[in-house]
């Protein structure tokens, strides 16, 4: 089977750094996924790492190391509008997307 | 707006009708999806459909019948639900069913079963 884990939640003020971990038990992994959901909101992608190593893309970046089953969504410059939950995800190579239970960020002035 | 449109939107049933959920895309997507999303809880995937067939089916009670008529749509007919079943369930597509393929989400129907 597959397990997730990353913290509840997450506060921060305005133009903070945020850094969500995700650690994972899998089997067949091929990768990890981050999806942002606001309230109300369909996930939406972020990222996607399938070898170790930093993928930046913007304010957003994600982190991965296959040997640790790790990864980090990091979030830099945060802005109100970053107040959301974000889910870190792995995926096999049939494509299975398997979701943890999800971190929300609340951002505050 | 994800191309992925999801009907209806809020959807209140009692335990004994039947239902059904409507989900279309037209981003010419080979994969689709159907997941549950209960409060403080993973996204529990129910259902993956490649090339119009079931591939997936993750322990799903059979009260729950999904239904894929082309790559564009994805039904989900409900029957004789529990309370419990309520929940957020959304449809999601992608490219096709490899590991590294972005999945796009509807905005999901919010299910209330009393």
């Amino acid at each position: 089977g597959q397990s997730l884990e990353q913290p509840s939640e997450v506060t921060a003020v305005e133009g903070a750094i945020v850094q969500i971990n995700c650690t994972y038990q899998t089997s067949g992994f091929y990768g990890l996924s981050w999806y942002q959901q606001h309230d109300g909101g369909a996930p939406t992608f972020l990222s996607y790492n399938a070898l170790d190593g930093l993928e930046e893309t913007g304010r957003f970046s994600s982190f991965l190391s296959r040997s640790d089953s790790y990864g980090y969504l990091l979030l830099q410059e945060l802005q109100m509008k970053d107040s959301a939950s974000y889910f870190c995800a792995v995926s096999d190579s049939w494509g299975k997307l398997q979701f943890g239970a999800g971190t929300q960020v609340v951002v505050t002035p | 707006e994800t191309g992925v449109t999801q009907t209806p939107r809020h959807l209140v049933m009692g335990m004994t009708n039947k239902k059904s959920l409507k989900c279309e895309q037209h981003l010419g997507h080979n994969a689709m999806y159907w997941y549950k999303q209960s409060a403080k809880k993973p996204l529990e995937l129910m259902f993956v459909y490649s090339l119009e067939e079931r591939v997936e089916n993750n322990s799903v009670p059979s009260r729950f019948s999904p239904e894929c008529p082309n790559s564009s749509h994805l039904f989900l007919h409900l029957h004789t639900l529990q309370p419990e079943d309520s929940a957020l369930y959304l449809c999601a597509s992608s490219q096709d069913r490899s590991a590294n393929t972005e999945a796009f989400f509807g905005q999901g129907t919010r299910l209330t079963v009393v």
